[in-house]
């Protein structure tokens, strides 16, 4: 594709429930990158990929959270027993070379 | 620790005017500096980026940013706003590209 997509665009949930979110990178990016924002609030980072590899997990903010990836390619970030504090949109960055990330539209969660 | 600190949640100034946003960071060596923009309803896309050459970066339309080592600084002026320009930016660092730190943004306002 031309950009990075991401899977669902709006989510709505009930406390408790596991969650999916899928990211497909710009084709080639070998790094990419899993960040949230809450509302009203700056960007938060979340993992980041080389790879299929996450040398840096250190931004996940509970065992709740994981992500995966598959090569160089789709990224699931999984969000178990969620929390109505999870509610935020979640985006997803690829780049090539790191300078440059590009961002996904985002997925819109919504924990009742 | 890195951290990224953006003076003005909110900035409102009239069209034609000078675009000053502040964004000072932290960092225990020369980062790299990134502003971003995003639009209403859309995703997140460079503006510029500051990685060691040039301290005044130039970036899409008609911004730029200052490097300034002494007053861990690098904020993002425009001489004339555009109605167009209304968006929120944000300011980002990363020291080695596997994690960026984003500020809480500041959202522009240009009045008629």
């Amino acid at each position: 594709g031309a950009g990075v997509s991401q899977s669902p665009s709006n989510k709505v949930t009930e406390k408790g429930k596991d969650v999916e979110l899928r990211c497909d990178p710009i084709s080639g990016h070998t790094a990419l990158y899993w960040y949230r924002q809450r509302l009203g609030q700056g960007l938060e980072f979340l993992i980041y990929f080389q790879g299929n590899s996450a040398p840096d997990k250190s931004g996940l903010p509970s065992d709740r959270f994981s992500a995966e990836r598959t090569g160089e390619s789709v990224s699931t970030l999984t969000i178990q027993r969620t929390q109505q504090e999870d509610s935020a949109v979640y985006l997803c960055a690829s780049s090539l070379q790191g300078l440059m990330q590009y961002f996904g539209p985002g997925t819109r969660l919504t924990v009742l | 620790a890195q951290s990224v600190t953006q003076l003005g949640s909110h900035v409102s100034v009239s069209e034609g005017a000078l675009v000053l946003l502040r964004c000072n960071y932290s960092s225990s060596v020369p980062p790299y500096l990134f502003w971003y923009v995003q639009y209403p309803n859309q995703g997140l896309q460079l503006l510029l980026k500051y990685t060691s050459a040039a301290t005044l970066v130039k970036g899409i339309n008609g911004f730029e940013a200052e490097f300034k080592k002494s007053e861990t600084s690098f904020h993002l002026t425009k001489p004339s706003a555009h109605m167009s320009d209304a968006a929120e930016y944000f300011c980002a660092v990363s020291e080695e590209f596997n994690k960026f730190y984003f500020g809480s943004g500041t959202k522009l306002n240009v009045k008629p």
